[in-house]
This record gives structure tokens, sequence and C-alpha cells, in this order.
């Protein structure tokens, strides 16, 4: 009963490198999301994908790609990583309960150098 | 001003006390009002909806008031396991999608 995986845990770039954290979920969700977490600020959005094929900004998206590859998968990239992006992303997924009722990955812990 | 504001605390109470927290929101469309709970170093959880009419789970009972545009939680006999932050969340008029985060209350029980 995996729920929502993320990977990689934790990760180290130097400015400019990029990467793409995975995410997926074994529930059958329709919507995925991913945010940020940095201390006092809250979770904050960065992008959200309603359903399989659409993809939509949220409240931070700048610096950021992400693709929802198929149902499950929902990948977000940072394409030439800088220091303000050093944070804790979560990875979510909200199906059949309501998409306001979420259920997180365990992070991924980046920082950039 | 923040969308939805929380004291950051901590607070710091003894087991077997009661806690309660509030959460001021700034937008009065708001629909949608929950709290989710967040170990040290962990995902957030889904801890309670929080319903117009008020609801009671366990221990834990979560209150609305849209005239004054806050909700609450109130823990009764707190356990040490209660030791965690509380995350209040908000859903926006335009979209059910967008959750707005408050940065939390984080709550330490004591022995």
């Amino acid at each position: 009963n995996a729920g929502v995986t993320q990977t990689p845990k934790f990760q180290v770039l130097k400015t400019g490198q990029s990467m793409t954290l995975q995410c997926a979920q074994d529930m059958n969700h329709n919507s995925m999301y991913w945010y940020r977490q940095d201390p006092g600020m809250g979770l904050r959005l960065i992008y959200y994908s309603a359903s399989e094929g659409t993809t939509d900004k949220g409240e931070v998206p700048n610096g950021y790609n992400v693709s929802r590859l198929n149902k499950r998968e929902f990948s977000l990239r940072l394409e030439s990583a800088a220091p303000s992006q050093t944070s804790v992303y979560f990875c979510a997924s909200s199906g059949a309960s309501g998409a306001n009722v979420l259920t997180f990955g365990a992070g991924s812990r980046l920082t950039v150098l | 001003r923040k969308e939805v504001e929380q004291d950051p605390g901590p607070f710091n109470v003894p087991e077997g006390a009661t806690v309660a927290f509030n959460c001021t929101y700034s937008n009065s469309a708001s629909q949608s009002f929950f709290w989710y709970r967040q170990d040290c170093r962990k995902e957030p959880k889904l801890l309670m909806s929080v319903y117009s009419s008020g609801n009671e789970d366990g221990r834990f009972t979560a209150q609305l008031n849209r005239a004054s545009q806050y909700i609450s939680l109130l823990i009764r006999d707190s356990k040490l396991s209660d030791s965690a932050t509380y995350l209040c969340v908000v859903t926006t008029m335009d979209s059910s999608y967008k959750l707005i985060f408050g940065s939390g209350t984080r709550l330490l029980v004591r022995p």
C-alpha cells in the first residue's frame, strides 16, 4: 500500500544544474500536485494537474516545469537550479474523496549550492 | 497580509491539558477548511475537515466562524504523541484545487 512515492529523497545540486523529481501514486487518483515548503512560509503550490492530460500553474511556478506522464505519474523539472529553489518538495494526489483531501508523498529535500 | 495566518507557537503544554489554536483567513469567499498535522521532517496528513456546524473526532474538535473568518482546533487531554505542527488549510473560490496552507502552529506536549 505505497500511496504516493517520491524520488529522490535527498539531492544536492550546483547552481545551473538540472534535475527531475519523480512522483507516482497507486491510488487511481485523478489530481496530482507539487508543493514546496520553506521555513515560516507554509506549503506553496508550484503546479497541479487536475486530471490526466492537464497541468496548471500554482502560486510559484517560475523556474519549474511539470509533466503528467500518465494517470499515475507527475514529474517536476528544474531546468537551471538556483539557490532560491533550496526547499523541501512534496508531491500530493487527490481523488474520489474530494479535490481538497490530499495524500502527500514523504518529501524530497533539495539543496542548491 | 497572508491569506491564511496562524500563530507559529510553540504551544508548550503538559500531558492532559486542553489546548486550542486559531487560524484566520482573509478571503471571505473561502469555501472549504481543513486541519492537517505534520510531524517533524514528515509529510502533512489530514487531521480533520472543518464543517460549518463544527465537528468532533475523539479528543479533537474543529469549529468554523465565518463571520469572523477564523477556524479553530481544540485538543482535549493532550498526549505526548500530539506533539506536531498543525496546519490550517483553506480552499479558494476560483478553484477547489488550490489549497492555501497556513505556516503552521507548533505544539509541544511535555510529560
